[in-house]
């Protein structure tokens, strides 16, 4: 248990639906992290907040759209889908996610397995 | 070409075995992680190190930052450290983001 929690664990959905991930963090950090791991390929960054703040974006489909209400909370809404989009979708949590030499280790949420038919 | 590398990519063994996986990088760094993650998806953070060695029950971790390479060390094996192990570095350039191997696929045989 890391203190990260994400609901659902399993998401199964046509590329019509929409739905949203939904990650809490009861660590009281400053950031909050989106990740997608594809099958054999590194961990991507998506989204990174600080202090509710989006800080980073990289390069991510507007299909994906992220909200963070609070510094406890990570949303992902997700709407019409692609089947690539198919992936586990972890969300992290560190202390800040700012300063160059920045050192803070991340704790990570067990992962929300995504399938898109 | 990854920025960061790791191998083997699979690796079996049988429980008492020492095991030792490899990451190297291609980056100036200033931290490296080591992360374990199980079946099911959910990630811990095994080791942060910047230089030097560090220790933690039957895990070692060490890291060359003039070589760029950094190796986890296994002893004594056991089943339940079956996961896959994913070297990550904190890069110096641009956002400070963490950059991360594909990871290696440990399986300790009774």
């Amino acid at each position: 248990e890391t203190g990260v929690t994400q609901t659902p664990r399993h998401l199964v959905m046509g590329m019509t639906n929409k739905k949203s991930l939904k990650c809490e963090q009861h660590l009281g950090h400053n950031a909050m992290y989106w990740y997608k791991q594809s099958a054999k390929k590194p961990l991507e960054l998506m989204f990174v907040y600080s202090l509710e703040e989006r800080v980073e974006n990289n390069s991510v489909p507007s299909r994906f759209s992220p909200e963070c209400p609070n510094s406890s909370h990570l949303f992902l809404h997700l709407h019409t889908l692609q089947p690539e989009d198919s992936a586990l979708y972890l969300c992290a949590s560190s202390q800040e996610a700012s300063g160059s030499m920045s050192t803070d280790t991340q704790y990570f949420g067990p992962g929300t397995r995504l399938t898109v038919l | 070409k990854n920025e960061v590398e790791q191998s083997p990519q699979n690796l079996t063994a049988q429980e008492g075995e020492f095991i030792t996986i490899n990451c190297s990088y291609s980056v100036g760094i200033s931290a490296l992680h080591w992360l374990q993650q199980h079946p099911g998806g959910g990630i811990v953070s095994l080791f942060m190190l910047s230089s030097g060695k560090k220790k933690h029950g039957r895990l070692i971790a060490t890291i060359n930052i003039q070589e760029k390479h950094s190796s986890l060390h296994i002893t004594a094996s056991h089943p339940r450290d079956s996961a896959v192990y994913i070297c990550a570095v904190r890069s110096l350039l641009g956002t400070d983001k963490l950059i991360f191997g594909t990871g290696t696929r440990l399986q300790v045989f009774p």
